[in-house]
């Protein structure tokens, strides 16, 4: 089984560009998140899917950040209009419903540099 | 709220050397998990294990160790005879039962030269 894999790996943008970073859970994996870490920081949760549905997002999500996941499957987080302080790396975790649920698995990221 | 604290920023240890890496941790929560994980210059952070609030009882695995006690409020995290391969950041995370958030703490970074 492969693991949650995230693209792209790195991101380089001009202020004021939109960008779109993918997302591809475990495969059986109903919930998803993603969570944004900064240099020297732990991460810091954004938001979270139940199957397609976008149960809660974080108050550090403004509103030129939006994310999506059409089929329950995949996810996408789009980040409009890029500012200096976006920099950082975006991480997605996918874990069961119940039981080992209870569990996240988190992608390698992808780091954004917002220039 | 919960809140995660890992006073040491940065450790730095000769290969084989024991080395202990310290997480205390806040919450009102009765029921609840602790986390570590690995995060190594890839980026990519790595499960190393999981804790229920209820089970208090420490966990071993090859080189690794974990001592969790409620009284103090602490998740410690031991690795014996470390390997250079165990350079990287380490991150010590809680999360309350029925909240599917993780909070973590700063990290450490953990460098074991040869």
């Amino acid at each position: 089984d492969t693991g949650v894999s995230q693209d792209p790996r790195h991101k380089i943008t001009k202020r004021g560009q939109n960008v779109t970073f993918r997302c591809d859970p475990i495969s059986e994996h109903n919930r998803l998140y993603w969570y944004r870490q900064t240099l020297g920081q732990g991460p810091e949760f954004l938001t979270y899917f139940q199957n397609e549905a976008q149960l809660e997002k974080s108050r550090l999500l403004s509103d030129r950040f939006s994310a999506e996941r059409p089929k329950g499957s995949f996810s996408t987080l789009e980040i409009q209009r890029t500012e200096q302080g976006d920099s950082a790396m975006y991480l997605c975790a996918s874990s069961l419903g119940t039981g080992e649920g209870l569990t996240k698995y988190f992608g390698a990221g992808t780091r954004l540099s917002v220039l | 709220a919960q809140k995660v604290t890992q006073a040491q920023t940065e450790i730095s240890v000769v290969e084989k050397e024991d080395v202990t890496l310290d997480c205390v941790y806040e919450t009102r929560d009765t029921t609840y998990y602790l986390f570590w994980y690995k995060q190594p210059p890839s980026g990519e952070l790595v499960f190393l294990i999981r804790r229920n609030s209820f089970d208090e009882q420490n966990e071993i695995s090859g080189r690794y160790s974990w001592n969790f006690q409620k009284s103090t409020s602490s998740f410690n995290f031991t690795i014996t005879a470390s390997q250079v391969v165990d350079s990287a950041v380490y991150f010590c995370a809680l999360r309350p039962l029925g909240n599917y958030k993780l909070t973590f703490g700063k990290g450490t970074l953990l460098t074991v030269n040869p």
